[in-house]
């Protein structure tokens, strides 16, 4: 099956700097990158949707200056926290949808990055 | 506005059977997507369903009514390693995933 990865798995950094996470489908183009964050004991939420080539989309209440979102290539996705802070501290995870020959509209998970402001 | 209902949380024993239910209201539906999540890792796809009826796959099948806006995973010969998140999810109009909260199964020996 279709494979994501993300890189890095984990990271601690300091309050104030910035941690790019980056996110890769390995084996298929994906047009689409959804990126999550899910805190703990709670359901993933939607951060923001990236086309390939163009701009992402946030959701409400999230900061589009403070999470840069990059998706320059069918493969490659980035999302950068910029000026961490402590409640910047979750579980990113992105998807990447691949249209199958079914029309499933399947979205493939990476495994997730671990971020800890401290 | 889009709702996604699960319970919270559900405990069974190793080896029983266990249905855990969803309800949505979407604007639009292009399938119902179940999902299982263990903790710390990200989910992984059980089942897909857009049609009404039930989709057997293995130990896990997934059964959908989209006119009442209800769906079920069920769990056959249930595993120690079965405990986990299940994360029930809709994709509306948009084509996006509307997400459940997710259901923690606790199973038991």
């Amino acid at each position: 099956g279709a494979v994501v990865s993300q890189h890095p798995s984990w990271v601690i950094c300091k309050s104030g700097t910035s941690v790019k996470i980056e996110c890769r489908s390995l084996d298929f183009q994906a047009t689409t990158m959804f990126w999550y964050r899910q805190f703990p004991k709670q359901s993933l939420m939607l951060m923001a949707t990236s086309n390939e080539g163009s701009k992402a989309t946030y959701e409400q209440g999230v900061e589009k200056d403070k999470f840069l979102i990059n998706h320059a290539s069918l493969t490659l996705s980035t999302l950068t926290v910029t000026s961490a802070h402590p409640e910047d501290s979750s579980f990113y995870i992105c998807s990447a949808r691949e249209m199958t020959s079914g029309d499933t509209y399947e979205q493939y998970f990476g495994p997730g990055t671990r971020l800890t402001v401290t | 506005g889009q709702n996604i209902d699960q319970p919270t949380e559900m405990t069974a024993t190793e080896g029983a059977i266990v249905q855990i239910n969803c309800t949505y209201q979407t604007s639009g539906f292009n399938g119902l997507f179940w999902y299982q999540q263990h903790a710390g890792e990200a989910p992984t796809f059980l089942s897909y369903n857009v049609l009404d009826g039930l989709e057997e796959k293995g130990r896990f099948s997934s059964f959908l009514s989209r006119s009442k806006g209800y769906s079920y995973l069920l769990l056959k010969e249930l595993q120690m390693k079965d405990s986990a998140s299940y994360l029930c999810a809709v994709m509306d109009s948009n084509y996006q995933l509307i997400w459940g909260a997710g259901t923690k199964l606790i199973i038991k020996p």
